[in-house]
C-alpha cells in the first residue's frame, strides 16, 4: 500500500487562504467518504482537524475546511494565523489493508 | 478524561522482540477498534495495526504483516503489540489510538504519549 500524494511543503502569509491537497486511487480516497486530516506540531501528536471528507471535530476552528473530487481530497485554511504553521497529514481508509497516510505537507506562514 | 498509556519501548537488536503496551482509560474500551501507528524519526505518522472491539478482527500494514501481532485484553482495558523480528526500519515513535466512535472506519482521535522503539545493534 502506497502512501497518499501530498505536495512536501506550502506557504501563505497571514489572513490568506491555502489548500492542501491528497491523492490517492480508487481503492481509498476516491472509493470512500473517510479521508481525514491531522496537524502536527514538532514532537507532538497528531491532532484531528477534519474526518470523513468534510466534518470537523468539535472546537476545531471554522477556518479548516476539507473536500474531495475524485480521488483527491483537500484541506482548505482560510484566515491563515501563525500557528497555523505545522505539518499537516491526511489519511484515508482502504480496502487493501484499512488504513494509509499521506506523506505529509509542511505548512509555513510567511 | 481519555488516558493512552504506552509502555514497553526500548533498544532492540535486528531480529529481536518486544512487546508494547497500551493502559487505557476514561472511556468504554471494549466498545472501541484500537490503533497502534508509528512515527519514524523526522517521518509522518505510518498506520500499523488496528484490532475490533471484541479482538476478534485484525488488520495490518504491509510492512508489519507477519511479523507483529496485535492483542487486547479488555478485563484490563491494555492493548498490545507483540513485535518480532525487528528491523532498523521499524525505528520510531509507537503510538496508541483510539478512534472518534465506535466505527471500524472512525479515524484515531486520541494518542498516546508514545514508547520510542529503536532497533540497532
Amino acid at each position: 500500500q502506497s502512501a497518499l500524494t501530498q505536495p512536501a511543503s506550502v506557504s501563505g502569509s497571514p489572513g490568506q487562504s491555502i489548500t492542501i491537497s491528497c491523492t490517492g486511487t480508487r481503492s481509498d480516497v476516491g472509493g470512500y467518504n473517510y479521508v481525514s486530516w491531522y496537524q502536527q506540531y514538532p514532537g507532538k501528536a497528531p491532532k484531528l482537524m477534519i474526518y470523513d471528507v468534510t466534518h470537523r471535530p468539535s472546537g476545531i476552528s471554522n477556518r479548516f475546511s476539507g473536500s474531495k473530487s475524485g480521488n483527491t481530497a483537500s484541506l482548505t485554511i482560510s484566515g491563515l494565523q501563525a500557528d497555523d504553521e505545522a505539518d499537516y497529514y491526511c489519511i484515508s481508509y482502504t480496502s487493501s489493508t484499512l488504513w494509509v497516510f499521506g506523506g505529509g505537507t509542511k505548512l509555513t506562514v510567511l | 478524561e481519555v488516558q493512552l498509556l504506552e509502555s514497553g519501548g526500548g533498544l532492540v537488536q535486528p531480529g529481536g522482540s518486544l512487546r508494547l503496551s497500551c493502559a487505557a482509560s476514561g472511556f468504554t474500551f471494549r466498545s472501541h477498534a484500537m490503533s497502534w501507528v508509528r512515527q519514524a524519526p523526522g517521518k509522518g505518522p505510518e498506520w500499523v495495526s488496528t484490532i475490533g472491539g471484541s479482538g476478534g478482527s485484525t488488520y495490518y500494514a504491509d510492512s508489519v504483516k507477519g511479523r507483529f501481532t496485535i492483542s487486547r485484553d479488555n478485563s484490563k482495558n491494555t492493548l498490545y503489540l507483540q513485535m518480532n523480528s525487528l528491523r532498523a526500519e521499524d525505528t520510531a515513535v509507537y503510538y496508541c489510538a483510539k478512534p472518534k466512535d465506535t466505527s471500524m472506519v472512525s479515524p484515531p482521535d486520541y494518542w498516546g504519549q508514545g514508547a520510542l522503539v529503536t532497533v540497532s545493534s
